[in-house]
């Protein structure tokens, strides 16, 4: 089976510009994260949905941030304008949802730079 | 609310010596809990992993016991090698599987040969 599959796998571009990262979940999975890694903040999660629906968005740095899930597979992470800081690897992970113990795949994640 | 708590880094060590990293949790009920791993230019991939009281979770010569008395769940290896050289983070699953794994802020392992 395939695993989460993120695109854009480098992303680079100048400060103001859009930027759209996408996640793909694994076939089954319902619960889907989004996190930020920086060498300075480490691992931060940034959202995450249930059954396509937000649950908690507290870690999204600011309004420039969004997240949707249009559909159970498919996921997108939006920064509009995109910032100098907003330099980071981005993943995302899925998992089951209701499992406790299970485990939490993740994505080989984006590596964005903004100039 | 829960949390894990584990030794920071960086750890170097000497290819084949003996490796821990502690891990220690804060959480209500039964927690399954997990080590994960980062290579380089990658991302997080699982371990291993322990879902009740004295169970043992291995991969790839890697080991931990879930020890309930003292909250924790340390990572041992009798003999690292240089291609052990990664990010190793310790989480936790609350009761409910409705939430996202709580994370630890990693340790950085360098083994030189």
């Amino acid at each position: 089976d395939a695993g989460v599959i993120q695109s854009p796998r480098h992303e680079v571009t100048e400060m103001g510009q859009e930027v759209t990262l996408r996640c793909k979940l694994i076939s089954g999975h319902n619960s889907l994260f989004w996190y930020r890694q920086t060498m300075m903040r480490g691992l931060e999660l940034l959202i995450y949905f249930n059954n396509n629906v937000p649950i908690d968005d507290s870690g999204m740095p600011e309004d420039r941030f969004s997240a949707k899930m249009p559909n159970a597979s498919f996921s997108t992470l939006k920064i509009q304008p995109s910032e100098p800081r907003d330099s980071a690897v981005y993943f995302c992970a899925s998992r089951p949802l209701g499992g406790a113990t299970d485990t939490q795949y993740f994505g080989p994640g984006t590596r964005l730079t903004v100039l | 609310g829960d949390s894990v708590t584990q030794m920071e880094g960086p750890v170097t060590l000497s290819e084949e010596a003996f490796l821990t990293i502690n891990c220690t949790y804060t959480a209500t009920g039964y927690p399954s809990l997990f080590w994960y791993v980062q290579y380089p230019g990658e991302g997080l991939q699982l371990l291993l992993k322990a879902t009740k009281a004295d169970d043992k979770g291995s991969n790839k010569g890697f080991e931990a016991t879930y020890r309930k008395e003292t909250t924790s769940f340390h990572l041992e290896k009798g003999s690292v090698q240089v291609s052990d050289s990664a990010v190793y983070f310790c989480a936790l699953s609350g009761n409910s599987g409705n939430t996202p794994l709580v994370f630890g802020k990693g340790t950085r392992l360098s083994v030189i040969a």
